[in-house]
């Protein structure tokens, strides 16, 4: 699976906009972009997936470039409740295994 | 969502002892099953993949006969750590899907902590 590279941590103000970048330039054309997020002490949430289309879904956005060597996951309205670490997960998922890396972590203030 | 409940959600133990984590999806059946591992301010590493019905699948340097894994039936799995020491308290955590999920789309159970004193 394709390597990708996140900041290490960003904030945004609530109610505002979170913005939150992954870099995959390697990806091949059978890889999808996941993303996941952990809440402090939690197991990881799904939030979205996508191959090359845009996709939203009630949580948030998913903006792939035209090249798809990079994604921007958008959540609208950011909320106290978003802060925790976002992963974003390239992969075939050829033999369903999720590797996680170190992820964005993402601080909302009030 | 579908759900996948852990238990027990944190434990102490002794130095030698065993403890048993188990994993169930509560409202569908797990066709394969994983288990991660994260210590503190790290990210999760995938320990095993097990299928039902068949023997767990370990990652590099994961030893099988130390983390004890059992996928008896669709709903539920097991994680075992045998005579567990300091170094093994960690955060465990189980996932799950089913065949008719997208590969990469994964349920997670809430952790279990682990603390070996």
């Amino acid at each position: 699976d394709a390597k990708t590279t996140q900041p290490p941590s960003m904030d945004c103000a609530e109610g505002r906009a979170a913005n939150l970048p992954c870099n995959h330039s390697t990806i091949s054309g059978n890889e999808y972009v996941y993303w996941y997020r952990q809440i402090h002490s939690q197991g990881p949430q799904y939030i979205i997936h996508g191959l090359k289309n845009n996709e939203t879904n009630e949580m948030a956005s998913l903006i792939i470039t035209e090249d798809r060597k990079s994604s921007t996951l958008i959540l609208p309205h950011a909320t106290l409740r978003d802060t925790a670490v976002y992963y974003c997960i390239v992969t075939t998922g050829a033999n369903s295994k999720l590797t996680f890396g170190k992820g964005i972590t993402l601080s909302v203030r009030p | 969502g579908a759900v996948v409940s852990q238990h027990p959600s944190w434990v102490i133990c002794k130095s030698g002892t065993s403890v048993k984590i188990e994993c169930r999806s509560l409202d569908f059946q797990a066709t394969t099953m994983f288990w991660y591992r994260q210590f503190p301010k790290q990210s999760l590493m995938l320990m095993a993949t097990s299928n039902e019905g068949s023997k767990a699948t370990y990652e590099q340097g994961v030893e099988k006969d130390k983390f004890l894994i059992n996928h008896a039936s669709l709903t539920l799995s097991t994680l075992t750590v045998t005579s567990a020491h300091p170094e093994d308290s960690s955060f465990y955590i189980c996932s799950a899907r089913t065949a008719r999920q997208a590969v990469g789309e994964l349920f997670f159970g809430e952790g279990s902590r682990l603390t070996v004193l």
